[in-house]
């Protein structure tokens, strides 16, 4: 049981927006940043979003964070088949005093 | 370009303990302040955080594990380290080693540890 908490599946077709959500708490989304990842599968994760919002230079436009609250969401347009991966959210939790993830969505495109 | 690389065993017996290294090129781990950490997965499963040091010593584990996990650094070789002890089959799992800041920008490729009789 992951203490963030994501849908294990979402998928599209070539083309579309999809969004992934990621629901925490007041003591890790609530209060601090959140940060999501992409994984290939036999890869080690990629960062594709910090700070809430802000893409790591090479990641493209079309791909975007946001956070309200106790949430963040992914959101990827146009998809591509290249982004078929796990994406996974995370965030420092202050009770825990360390970093909790979500249990990772799998992205397939259709 | 900083990378990591993981180092030490991929199979273990249970009750054994588990010592990996991670050696950094590109960036000094004493020269910045960022933490230096470790993330596992087991296989088919997501993330999970092991735990972090900075090079002065302080560190931060994940509650689940902290009984069994230490991490060390060694600021002479530039690289550190993990040690998990009573080991059993669900800590059969890929190692990751990373540059922690609040968001974690570099990886190791990963290193394979099965524990198995």
């Amino acid at each position: 049981q992951s203490v963030l908490t994501q849908p294990p599946s979402a998928s599209g077709p070539p083309g579309q927006r999809v969004t992934i959500s990621c629901s925490g708490s007041r003591s890790n989304i609530g209060t601090n940043t959140v940060h999501w990842y992409q994984q290939v599968p036999g890869t080690a994760p990629k960062l594709l979003i910090f700070s809430n919002i802000k893409r790591p230079s090479g990641v493209p436009d079309r791909i975007s964070g946001s956070k309200s609250d106790t949430s963040a969401s992914l959101a990827i347009s146009g998809l591509q088949s290249e982004d078929e991966a796990d994406y996974y959210c995370a965030a420092w939790d202050d009770s825990l005093n360390g970093l909790v993830f979500g249990g990772g969505t799998k992205l397939t495109v259709l | 370009q900083v990378q990591l690389q993981e180092s030490g065993p991929g199979l273990l017996k249970p009750s054994e303990t588990l010592s990996l290294t991670c050696t950094v090129s590109g960036d000094s781990i004493s020269g910045t302040n960022y933490y230096w950490g470790w993330i596992r997965q087991t296989p088919g499963k997501g993330l999970e955080w092991i735990g972090i040091i900075h090079y002065s010593g302080s560190t931060y584990y994940n509650p689940s594990l902290k009984s069994r996990v230490t991490i060390s650094v060694d600021t002479s070789m530039n690289h550190f380290s993990l040690k998990v002890n009573s080991l059993t089959a669900s800590d059969t799992a890929m190692y990751y080693c990373a540059r922690h800041d609040l968001e974690i920008r570099f990886w190791g490729q990963g290193t394979l540890v099965t524990v198995s009789s």
